[in-house]
């Protein structure tokens, strides 16, 4: 069956440090990949999406970065985290059978 | 560019009454159509779409969902809400594999 994991469920990192989030999917080979932000009382943003290895499209200039290094691997990375990027992260898949997302469990990120 | 209007922010209910969600769309085609329900401190999960065919959806929890194309919208029903129905609500749309777009969500209490 087809599996999405998404860690850690809770951070509270100092501004100014390194972030990294990690998704992984299981069950499926070349799936769509998103990135997603939620602040606090608002809706989905997206941040980045990728159609492939290496492949990665930035919706939003900000402060964070998203690579693809395998297949089925997502990673949100910081070099230096701002207050303003706290909020809940959530990653998700699509396949290109055209079926919606399937998301990830979220990661709270609390910047202090 | 296609949107996604959630008119509604919150909404409350009474336990035991009926819920209706609104979601109006605006797309060069028909969409592909979602609703999905997020809990506090979760990911979100899907609980129907439509592609084509018969405009009423049936969906997980008892929702339902109606495709009107006259009039852009796609509102998620639920004949008797339990209280663990409390949750956000997202509509999305989307058309083949390209990347959703979501509204920007309802928030539903249940009130005893």
């Amino acid at each position: 069956s087809q599996t999405i994991h998404q860690w850690p469920a809770t951070l509270v990192q100092p501004v100014g440090s390194p972030l990294s989030l990690e998704c992984t999917v299981e069950g499926t080979s070349n799936p769509n990949l998103y990135w997603y932000r939620q602040a606090a009382g608002r809706g989905l943003q997206l941040l980045f999406y990728s159609v492939g290895i290496g492949q990665i499209s930035s919706e939003v200039p900000q402060n964070l970065s998203a690579s693809r290094p395998q297949d089925r691997q997502f990673i949100l990375s910081s070099k230096k985290l701002l207050l303003s990027d706290s909020g809940f992260y959530l990653c998700a898949w699509r396949s290109w059978s055209g079926n919606g997302y399937t998301f990830g469990s979220g990661t709270r990120l609390t910047v202090v | 560019a296609q949107s996604v209007t959630q008119p509604d922010i919150h909404i409350t209910v009474s336990e035991g009454a009926s819920l209706e969600l609104r979601c109006n769309y605006s797309y060069g085609a028909t969409p592909y159509l979602f609703w999905y329900v997020q809990s506090p401190g979760q990911g979100l999960q899907l609980l129907l779409k439509y592609f084509s065919g018969d405009t009423l959806v049936q969906g997980i929890k008892g929702f339902e969902a109606e495709f009107k194309r006259s009039q852009s919208s796609f509102n998620l029903r639920k004949p008797s809400v339990h209280w663990s129905d409390a949750a956000e609500y997202f509509c999305a749309v989307g058309f083949g594999n390209e990347k959703l777009t979501f509204g920007t969500g309802t928030r539903l209490t249940i009130i005893p």
